[in-house]
């Protein structure tokens, strides 16, 4: 079955450091997407790209970077500038509007903690 | 500024009774939406959408309507059910483009009281 995948589920950081989370699609689609979920703000777009090697900010980019060296693959990497890293993040991909657009396809997150 | 509104954070309705959850946008470029519904510490699931060439979009219980006029969509939900409790958010995207971005609302959370 084609789906995205999120790793791990659950993540515990100790202040200043840094950490990675995996992002995984084999659903062929062109572009892909973090979130960050806080209650009561919604869905916020920290990072997205297109295509490969190539990704944009979104509206809340500080304090994170991301890579796109392969069609699959977003990890996104949450460093020590991020001044307040505990959320929900969520990985989403989506097809280009060529081929019929379905909206976005969701992981099912990865919850960070900051201790 | 929020180009995707969901002024409601939550709704209660009785089980079987009709759920109606609404959604405003004032970017006059947006022309498809979607709905999507999600459970505590899942993803987003896709629900409904409706491109603006339509007013209304049917699938089982789940009804979108697009008021284009108001800015205005609402997702209906008839009958509904105790599984219907979730957080649903409306998503606004520009085709055409090459950005495909989806805007989202900050949600609302539909209880589903048995």
């Amino acid at each position: 079955d084609g789906g995205i995948t999120q790793s791990p589920k659950y993540l515990f950081r100790k202040e200043g450091q840094n950490v990675t989370l995996s992002c995984e699609q084999n659903l062929n689609h062109d572009a892909m997407y973090w979130y960050r979920q806080d209650p009561g703000q919604g869905l916020r777009l920290i990072y997205y790209s297109q295509i490969v090697n190539d990704f944009q900010k979104g509206d809340i980019a500080e304090g994170y970077s991301v890579s796109r060296e392969k069609k699959e693959s977003f990890p996104l990497t949450v460093t020590s500038a991020q001044k307040n890293p505990t959320a929900f993040y969520l990985c989403a991909s989506s097809n280009s509007r060529g081929q019929g657009y379905y909206g976005y396809t969701f992981g099912s997150g990865t919850r960070l903690t900051v201790v | 500024d929020q180009q995707v509104k969901q002024n409601s954070p939550s709704l209660s309705v009785q089980e079987g009774r009709i759920s109606i959850l609404n959604c405003d946008y004032t970017n006059s470029m947006f022309d498809y939406f979607l709905w999507y519904k999600k459970y505590p510490a899942e993803g987003p699931t896709f629900l409904i959408s409706i491109s603006s060439i339509k007013d209304k979009n049917e699938d089982g219980r789940f009804t979108v309507f697009l008021n284009k006029s108001a800015k205005h969509l609402s997702l209906h939900i008839v009958p509904s059910q105790p599984g219907d409790s979730a957080v649903y958010f409306c998503a606004a995207s520009v085709s055409g483009g090459s950005n495909y971005k989806l805007t989202f609302g900050k949600g609302t959370l539909l209880t589903v009281n048995p």
